[in-house]
């Protein structure tokens, strides 16, 4: 299983950049890797995807080094209403075996702060 | 997400009791997902369907069951619960389509309690 590890918790500021950092070091070939984000008493939701390099959509960036092995979140100017717990998802849904190894860490909770 | 529903949203029941969790959607997705999440830990995955004939185990199976009626209901059963069952249970689903053919959309979770 692709186990990933993140910081347990994270502080910043309203209007501040923050990235939270997933290592992945047995990542497999055809893993993607996808962030989502937790309010408490509420399922994730999808944030972000990808394979290689940087994707970057309406809210989020994700950078991946050449190695996969890690991959940083980067969410820019937080507010308050970022503070939830951010997980990072290794696997893949294409096949049936793949999804098996569907694993979540324990997430990161980022508290952003007035 | 409200196009994937879990009933009921609170269940207490006792020792030894059959539990059934529902899910439904109107995504109309073919791929389906049981996790569970405890306290302070993240979603480990139970059980996962592709279509409606396609019934996988995932990390932690044992204890559990499910039944795929269709290809909007996903059904999780605990045969005999056990206190260590206690948990918040959330449905997913998926599918191929788009770029982001492996996101996930989770319903509002089920909070079950074993006395």
């Amino acid at each position: 299983l692709a186990k990933t590890t993140q910081p347990i918790s994270m502080d910043s500021y309203e209007g501040q950049e923050v990235n939270i950092t997933c290592s992945h070091n047995n990542i497999a070939t055809n893993d993607y890797i996808t962030w989502y984000q937790q309010f408490p008493s509420q399922g994730p939701r999808f944030i972000i995807q990808g394979y290689k390099t940087k994707v970057t959509n309406e809210v989020a960036s994700l950078f991946i080094p050449a190695d996969r092995k890690s991959s940083t979140l980067s969410l820019p100017r937080v507010s308050l209403s970022d503070t939830a717990v951010y997980y990072c998802l290794v696997g893949d849904t294409i096949s049936s075996g793949s999804a098996r190894q569907l694993t979540f860490g324990s997430g990161t909770q980022l508290t952003v702060l007035p | 997400d409200a196009d994937v529903t879990q009933t009921p949203r609170n269940r207490i029941t006792k020792t030894g009791k059959r539990i059934m969790l529902e899910c439904s959607q109107t995504k109309g997705h073919d791929r389906m997902y049981w996790y569970r999440q405890d306290p302070g830990l993240g979603l480990r995955l139970i059980y996962y369907s592709f279509d409606v004939k396609d019934i996988n185990k995932g990390e932690i199976s044992d204890g559990y069951s499910v039944s795929r009626q269709a290809q909007a209901k996903f059904s999780l059963s605990l045969e005999s619960a056990i206190p260590n069952q206690t948990a918040l249970y959330f449905c997913a689903t998926s599918d191929l389509e788009g770029s982001s053919y492996n996101e996930q959309f989770f319903g509002p979770g089920t909070r079950l309690t074993v006395l």
